[in-house]
């Protein structure tokens, strides 16, 4: 059984540029959430989605959007990247809101440059 | 303001020895409070979850206490393994507004 796919795993871009990083979930599993783990930090939240609606977001600009879709998958979108973009992000699928039996994915490696 | 604390930042001990992570919050109204392990460059795997109206979790040499009164959390590690060797966060889920918060994670290497 597959965990937690989120692709790609790791992405070089440029200033002022666009990214899309997606995230399977584990199969049944509807509640998709994502975080952004700056290298020698704790990891910080994002976005929290369940039943493809969107229930929680952390203290990020408005660059940061996400959404998730029929089949429970989720696409993280940051526009107009900057340096300080640069980490490691990460997305979490639970059965339920919140950490309760998350599993993680491997997480995508972003670097800015 | 650092919301979760986790003291101390890194550690390194011999083999064999038990050792204590600590985690501290401000908030205490909190659905749980959950542990951690991070390998480098990788993913979060649970070690141990206590839900607010428990006091303690055991799973095999782990054991993690919540007190909440003092806005504390321990993991303790018996007879710690090279294989231990990773970083190990907490973070809670705070009541008031769903969010999760972690603290910045404790660097732990066993030396064999």
């Amino acid at each position: 059984d597959a965990g937690v796919t989120q692709s790609p795993t790791h992405l070089i871009k440029t200033r002022g540029q666009h990214v899309t990083l997606r995230c399977s979930p584990i199969s049944g599993h509807k509640s998709v959430s994502w975080y952004q783990q700056v290298l020698g930090q704790g990891p910080q939240f994002i976005f929290q989605y369940y039943e493809k609606e969107e229930r929680g977001r952390g203290n990020f600009p408005d660059r940061f959007s996400a959404r998730q879709f029929p089949n429970y998958s989720s696409e993280l979108n940051v526009n107009a990247l900057l340096l300080g973009d640069s980490a490691l992000y990460l997305c979490a699928s639970s059965f339920r809101l919140g950490l309760t039996e998350a599993f993680f994915g491997q997480g995508t490696r972003l670097t800015v440059v | 303001k650092q919301e979760v604390t986790q003291i101390p930042a890194a550690l390194s001990v011999p083999e064999g020895e038990n050792l204590v992570l600590n985690c501290s919050f401000t908030d205490s109204a909190i659905y749980n409070l959950q542990w951690f392990r991070q390998d480098p460059g990788k993913g979060l795997t649970s070690l141990l979850l206590i839900q607010s109206s428990q006091r303690e979790q055991t799973s095999g040499r782990l054991n993690a206490s919540l007190d909440k009164s003092s806005g504390r959390s321990t993991l303790y590690i018996a007879a710690s393994q090279p294989g231990d060797s990773a970083t190990y966060l907490c973070a809670l889920e705070r009541l008031r507004d769903d969010k999760i918060i972690f603290g910045k994670g404790t660097r732990l290497h066993i030396l064999p």
